[in-house]
């Protein structure tokens, strides 16, 4: 069955300190990989993408993720976080036969940074 | 800038009542979905949309259905609303090649 599972449920972290969010999937077929992010009272919005090409893709804010196909990961980076960076964090995916098509997301990780 | 909007940001509703959700859309875009979020379970998808007057079962359909009579208009409908369908309700929307785009939320609670 497709499946995208994020390692992490609730992630503490202090100003300044590396950030990285694990997200694998199961899913048949050549895929599109999306990194959500939920600040607290906002609406969902796209942190990053990766449809094809290089497979380290950057994103808003200063965060990047790097694609690895026979890992089946997609994982989520960022060198030094703020405070402001406090949100819950979701990767999607869907087919690339279906661009636009349904997404299948994770569970979502909830970052806390403390400043 | 693409806008999607919810009829509403919160919403209290009694068990057996019949509940309209409203998502509106101003970009054109063919493709449109209706999740539920729920602490620990991430997004899912209850309906979906390619076209007006089209729909397609996501994973959790059961208790709901949807209405697209016009493209820009999405709507999601709770025949006799439940206690287990208080949630968090996303809509959004995309066109090909593109990523999907969601509205701020109705938070609904069933009592």
């Amino acid at each position: 069955a497709q499946s995208v599972s994020q390692h992490n449920h609730h992630v503490i972290l202090s100003e300044a300190a590396s950030l990285e969010l694990g997200c694998n999937y199961s899913y048949g077929g050549t895929v599109n990989l999306f990194w959500y992010v939920q600040y607290p009272g906002q609406h969902l919005q796209l942190l990053l993408k990766y449809f094809s090409g290089d497979p380290l893709v950057k994103g808003i804010k200063g965060f990047e993720a790097e694609f690895i196909k026979s890992k089946f990961s997609f994982n989520l980076r960022k060198p030094s976080v703020q405070w402001s960076d406090t949100a819950e964090y979701f990767c999607a995916v869907n087919s690339i036969y279906n661009q636009g098509g349904k997404l299948i997301f994770g569970q979502g990780t909830e970052l806390s940074v403390k400043p | 800038d693409v806008k999607v909007t919810q009829s509403s940001r919160y919403l209290v509703k009694r068990t057996g009542e019949k509940v309209f959700l409203e998502c509106v859309q101003d970009m054109d875009h063919e493709n449109m979905f209706w999740y539920r979020q729920d602490p620990g379970l991430g997004l899912r998808l209850i309906y979906f949309s390619y076209d007006v007057k089209m729909k397609e079962k996501g994973d959790i359909p059961e208790g709901y259905s949807v209405s697209r009579e016009k493209k820009e208009r999405f709507s999601l409908i709770l025949e006799s609303a439940s206690t287990n369908q208080t949630s968090m309700y996303l809509c959004a929307s995309t066109t090909r090649g593109r990523f999907q785009y969601f509205g701020p939320g109705t938070r609904l609670t069933v009592t």
